[in-house]
């Protein structure tokens, strides 16, 4: 596609599940971050890789959020027994390489109840 | 990491007014972008610009990297300018680090 891609829109989720979120970078990005989003407050870093290597996963905030990109391309996500402080806009973005402009996709909503 | 603090954090303008954002961050950075989040959620693009200016339409930018800032201005503020703008930054690390944003509401 054009674009970034990330699916689902949105996703409401019960306390305990699990979940994944998906991200389709635009074709040929090397480089691929995973943001958080809280209401009224910037994107907040969680991890990167170049190609399929994580290069930084500094910004995961604990071991139940794990993001992997075997094949260089398709990034999932991963939240494992969810919480309710988990609830935000998750925001996936694409650069040609590290030093490249970076373009977001539209965003995953993940609304935990 | 590097900081990156933005300004003002909140603007009310009267449309077809023109204003300035700004954007400072503590250490050198070899990328800075601007985007604007619309009211839909979605971050655009504004401009890719680690040094120099630009311009585009109603909307220009300037970086001074050498004294660590970013302005971006806006002209002839239009209705469809509302939304929260953010500038960030990237360093040694390669990772963008984003400003806490500036919310603009333009009143017809």
């Amino acid at each position: 596609g054009a674009g970034v891609s990330q699916s689902p829109r949105y996703k409401v989720t019960k306390r305990g599940q699990d979940v994944a979120l998906r991200c389709d970078p635009i074709s040929g990005h090397v480089s691929l971050y995973w943001y958080r989003q809280a209401l009224g407050q910037g994107p907040e870093f969680l991890t990167y890789f170049n190609y399929e290597a994580q290069q930084d996963k500094s910004g995961l905030p604990n071991d139940r959020f794990s993001a992997e990109r075997p094949e260089g391309s398709i990034s999932t996500l991963t939240i494992q027994r969810t919480e309710q402080r988990d609830s935000a806009m998750y925001r996936c973005a694409s650069s040609l390489g590290s030093q490249g402009e970076a373009f977001f996709g539209q965003g995953t909503r993940l609304t935990v109840v | 990491g590097i900081q990156v603090e933005q300004s003002p954090p909140d603007l009310i303008l009267q449309e077809g007014a023109n204003s300035t954002l700004r954007c400072n961050f503590s250490d050198s950075v070899n990328n800075l972008q601007w985007f604007h989040q619309n009211p839909w959620g979605q971050l655009i693009n504004l401009f890719y610009i680690p040094s120099g200016t630009k311009q585009n339409g109603r909307l220009s930018a300037t970086t001074v990297a050498t004294e660590r800032y970013s302005l971006l201005y806006i002209s002839s503020s239009q209705t469809t300018d509302s939304g929260v703008y953010f500038c960030a930054v990237s360093g040694g690390s390669y990772i963008p680090t984003f400003g806490r944003g500036t919310s603009l509401i333009v009143h017809p």
